[in-house]
């Protein structure tokens, strides 16, 4: 089982590049996640996606847009990448609904803006 | 929203127990969690315990939920050097976002032998 799968794993960008981290899963889940973690901030959630077609904003989500044109996959794009947007960015995905929603990750995507 | 506090960093000696602390604002919390990270790694989930519960055990994990005090605690029995890396604390709220968990900012565990 893949799981929840990340690409690319890193990326170096310049200041005012765009680029899209792609997540794809196999689970057949409903919910999918876009984190960011840096050092001593924890994990903050920038978008979601509670199914196929539909996204909601997070914590931090300006600089980012996303799309969940499939179910299995939720990309991330930045549009005009930025030195603050230097991070480790987390995908996840859940089955959803009122039970326990456990979030199952991928390993993560290091993106460095310069 | 939500918020999570949990102290940053934690060392014990190989083979004593770890005690995590984790503070959550949100009464109407449903579940909470602890979820592990290794170095280089996404999180791993290692035990949820659901709001009407007061203590979870799994193994070397003892969960121990005061709802009262709004407070969570993660008992790591006879710590191994393996058991070195971040724990994340985090609660599922009620509300319109169904599914949004809210993570600490995570505790750092070092086990020296």
């Amino acid at each position: 089982n893949a799981g929840v799968t990340q690409t690319p794993k890193f990326r170096v960008l310049k200041t005012g590049q765009s680029m899209t981290l792609l997540c794809a899963q196999d689970m057949n889940h409903e919910y999918m996640y876009w984190y960011r973690q840096d050092p001593g901030m924890g994990l903050r959630l920038i978008h979601y996606s509670v199914g196929e077609g539909t996204t909601a904003k997070g914590e931090v989500p300006d600089g980012y847009n996303v799309s969940r044109l499939k179910k299995q996959n939720f990309l991330l794009g930045l549009e005009s990448a930025a030195p603050s947007q230097t991070s480790v960015y987390f995908c996840a995905s859940s089955l959803g609904g009122t039970g326990a929603n456990v979030l199952t990750f991928g390993a993560g995507s290091r993106l460095t803006v310069l | 929203g939500e918020d999570v506090e949990q102290s940053l960093f934690l060392s014990v000696r190989e083979g004593d127990s770890s005690v995590i602390n984790c503070t959550y604002t949100d009464s109407s919390s449903t579940y909470l969690y602890w979820y592990k990270q290794e170095p280089g790694a996404g999180l791993q989930l290692l035990t949820y315990i659901f709001s009407n519960m007061d203590m979870k055990q799994d193994q070397r994990l003892t969960v121990l939920l005061n709802k009262k005090d709004k407070h969570l605690s993660l008992r790591i029995a006879d710590t191994q050097t393996g058991d070195s890396a971040i724990y994340f604390c985090a609660s599922r709220g009620r509300g319109s976002t169904l599914g949004r968990l809210y993570f600490g900012r995570g505790t750092q565990l070092t086990v020296w032998p």
